[in-house]
């Protein structure tokens, strides 16, 4: 069926260094792709989204491509911050269903 | 503009008590869902709805129940609490679920606990 897989966390990285998180999917048809956020306390917030293969979704200098031929989706950012602690979900709808990643944890220390 | 609102925040129950689980979104969004946010396993769907009068299961519905009068509101209700039900629970909505472009918007959640 389909589904979601993202790299475990935790991730701790250190001000101004370089972020992935890996995110890989299993799906038939051509879902769309998210990678969502949520800070501490709160609700799911998009961060970016791409719709087809080789598109690429980016905001707040993050960044990810829709890769159809590794069927990947991969979240990088060059330089972290402390703000961007926070859980990251990778998630795919095929239009039927939404399918969420388990979460991956990152802080960033200074 | 206040998009998907979740009350109450936070829930204390006490096994085999019932409670309503309130959400309200405010931009005509057709599609509605309940999630579940536990460690380590992600986000579960509990029930959903494609429109007003509309709901069916997702992959965790035991012990929820769900109405769609209107297309603003959609609670979950819990039936008699039991502790395996302590979680956070997150309300989701999109404006048309057969649309795999929209993403979904969500509420702040609540979280239940249930001794």
């Amino acid at each position: 069926g389909d589904s979601v897989t993202q790299m475990e966390g935790p991730v701790t990285l250190s001000e101004e260094a370089f972020l992935t998180i890996n995110c890989t999917y299993t799906a038939t048809g051509y879902p769309s792709l998210f990678w969502y956020v949520q800070y501490p306390g709160e609700g799911l917030q998009l961060l970016l989204k791409a719709t087809k293969a080789d598109d690429k979704g980016s905001n707040k200098g993050f960044e990810a491509t829709y890769r159809k031929e590794t069927t990947s989706f991969h979240l990088e950012k060059g330089s972290v911050q402390v703000s961007d602690s926070a859980v990251y979900f990778c998630a795919l709808n095929t239009g039927n269903q939404f399918y969420f990643g388990t979460g991956t944890s990152l802080t960033v220390i200074p | 503009n206040a998009g998907v609102t979740q009350t109450p925040k936070f829930q204390v129950l006490k096994t085999g008590q019932s409670m309503t689980l309130q959400c309200a979104q405010d931009m005509n969004h057709e599609y509605m869902s309940w999630y579940r946010q536990d460690p380590g396993m992600g986000l579960r769907l509990i029930h959903y709805s494609v429109g007003a009068g509309i709901t069916d299961q997702g992959e965790v519905p035991n012990g929820y129940n769900v109405s769609r009068s209107t297309t603003e509101d959609f609670p979950l209700r819990l039936l008699s609490a039991a502790p395996s039900q302590t979680s956070v629970y997150f309300c989701a909505s999109s404006l048309d679920r057969g649309r795999s472009n929209y993403g979904y918007t969500f509420g702040s959640g609540t979280r239940l606990t249930v001794v």
